[in-house]
């Protein structure tokens, strides 16, 4: 079976600080990966998945990710943060790409 | 689009209760899911559905837990009896299953549920 962990249960940031957000994989096959954003009281919204391919991958919000094979790793990064990026952040895996397995959250809070 | 719709958004029962929570997926999408959302245990896959049919309800909590998709429009959550411990924000999500690509899934706002 494949698990997460996401290893920041709370990240606190200035506003235009870069920030990294920390997840890693277990799995004995390969997988695919996903961050998810949580705004307060709303769903999941994608931000960026790697299937295949370049280990660097490109979201929405300025959002990216490397894929790190040899480290299972697939930390989310930002150059430089806004206020309304607060939310909670989710990292998952898939081995069928759809059935996900999501971490306990990472939440984001961007202070002035 | 509406993108996926969950009702109630809000629901207080109490304990030993019937509860129904019911999504509509986005329309064209052939795959379903149920997750539930506890402080505890995190983001939990309940069960999935592929073309109305229950591929994967392992995370089913037990035997008060049913779900149902009678068509591709419409899918409900049962719990009964209801029990404090099943207190948490439960989520719907859909997507389009293609062997050829692999779709994004598109949540919708949660249903929050108090169990008293």
């Amino acid at each position: 079976a494949q698990s997460v962990t996401q290893l920041d249960s709370q990240v606190p940031v200035f506003e235009e600080a870069p920030v990294e957000l920390r997840c890693n994989y277990s799995s004995s096959v390969s997988v695919y990966l996903f961050w998810y954003v949580q705004y307060p009281n709303q769903g999941l919204q994608l931000l960026l998945k790697y299937l295949s391919g370049s280990t660097l991958v490109k979201g929405i919000n300025g959002f990216e990710a490397e894929f790190n094979k040899s480290q299972t790793s697939f930390h989310l990064r930002k150059p430089s943060v806004h206020i309304s990026d607060t939310a909670e952040y989710f990292c998952a895996v898939s081995v069928t790409g759809y059935a996900l397995n999501f971490g306990k959250g990472t939440s984001l809070l961007v202070t002035p | 689009d509406a993108g996926v719709i969950q009702s109630p958004r809000h629901e207080v029962t109490e304990m030993g209760q019937e509860v129904t929570l019911r999504c509509k997926p986005i329309s064209g999408h052939n795959s379903l899911f149920w997750y539930r959302q506890t402080m505890m245990r995190g983001l939990e896959l309940l069960i999935y559905f592929n073309n109305n049919v229950p591929i994967d309800d392992s995370g089913m909590p037990e035997d008060r837990f049913s779900a149902k998709m009678p068509n591709a429009s419409f899918s409900t959550l049962k719990i009964q009896p209801s029990e404090p411990r099943d207190s948490a924000v439960y989520f719907c999500a859909s997507l389009v299953e293609d062997f050829s690509s692999t779709d994004t899934q598109y949540f919708g706002p949660g249903t929050r549920l108090t169990v008293l």
